[in-house]
């Protein structure tokens, strides 16, 4: 089974400090992306990833950023956390190819700014 | 752009009934694919059933089916005889296949099963 793990269940932080979410996934996938999930919202994309060193805005990057050295981990960074990012963060890996192939998902982190 | 709209924040269904669940899509683009994903309490997000834009049967997985109407852009989620299991979000999502593989998601829908 591939699994991706998230290293963090629950986190608490303070405004303005550097927040670092980690996630590995340990099937080689190739595309990587970081959620964030608000009730009523869904699932928004913050950053997506397709190759090593590679990186993509989705649809709300303001206030992140990501690094992926390792084609297996990808991290998210709040530069400055604020409160506006309390929510629950949520990590997915796929492969290239299309079809059903799929997404899988970690068991997410529920950040808490205060 | 994709947009995936999911209408029903909630719904209650009694159990061994079943449940439709409401998802439209908006999209421009002609290939494209949509997911269901359930989500218990647990947080996990768990995927459920898939159709291709160009799949012509309807999908199905066991007790799930995909009632796609692709004129009407709507993929509507069939729950067959409901178990209290069953209680959780669930999900519609889209991927565009000419906007990378990344996955736009509605605002979900919560299921509750009544037993």
């Amino acid at each position: 089974d591939v699994k991706v793990t998230q290293s963090s269940r629950y986190l608490v932080k303070r405004t303005g400090e550097k927040v670092f979410l980690e996630c590995v996934q340990d099937m080689d996938h190739e595309n990587m992306f970081w959620y964030r999930q608000d009730p009523g919202l869904g699932l928004r994309l913050i950053y997506f990833s397709y190759d090593v060193k590679m990186k993509e805005k989705g649809d709300i990057p303001e206030g992140y950023s990501v690094s992926r050295e390792k084609k297996e981990r990808f991290s998210l960074i709040l530069e400055s956390a604020s409160t506006n990012q309390t929510s629950m963060y949520l990590c997915a890996s796929s492969y290239k190819t299309r079809g059903v192939d799929g997404y899988t998902f970690g068991s997410g982190t529920r950040l808490t700014v205060v | 752009a994709q947009k995936i709209t999911q209408t029903q924040p909630g719904m209650f269904v009694q159990e061994k009934e079943a449940v439709t669940l409401d998802c439209t899509y908006d999209t421009s683009d002609q290939s494209y694919g949509l997911f269901w994903y359930k989500q218990p309490s647990s947080g996990e997000m768990i995927f459920l059933i898939y159709q291709g834009s160009y799949d012509e049967q309807n999908a199905t997985e066991g007790r799930y089916s995909l009632n796609f109407q692709k004129a009407r852009k709507s993929a509507n989620l069939v729950i067959s005889a409901s178990q209290l299991g069953d209680s959780a979000m669930y999900f519609c999502a889209m991927r565009s296949n000419n906007a990378g593989n990344m996955l736009t998601f509605g605002g979900g829908t919560r299921l509750m099963v009544k037993p």
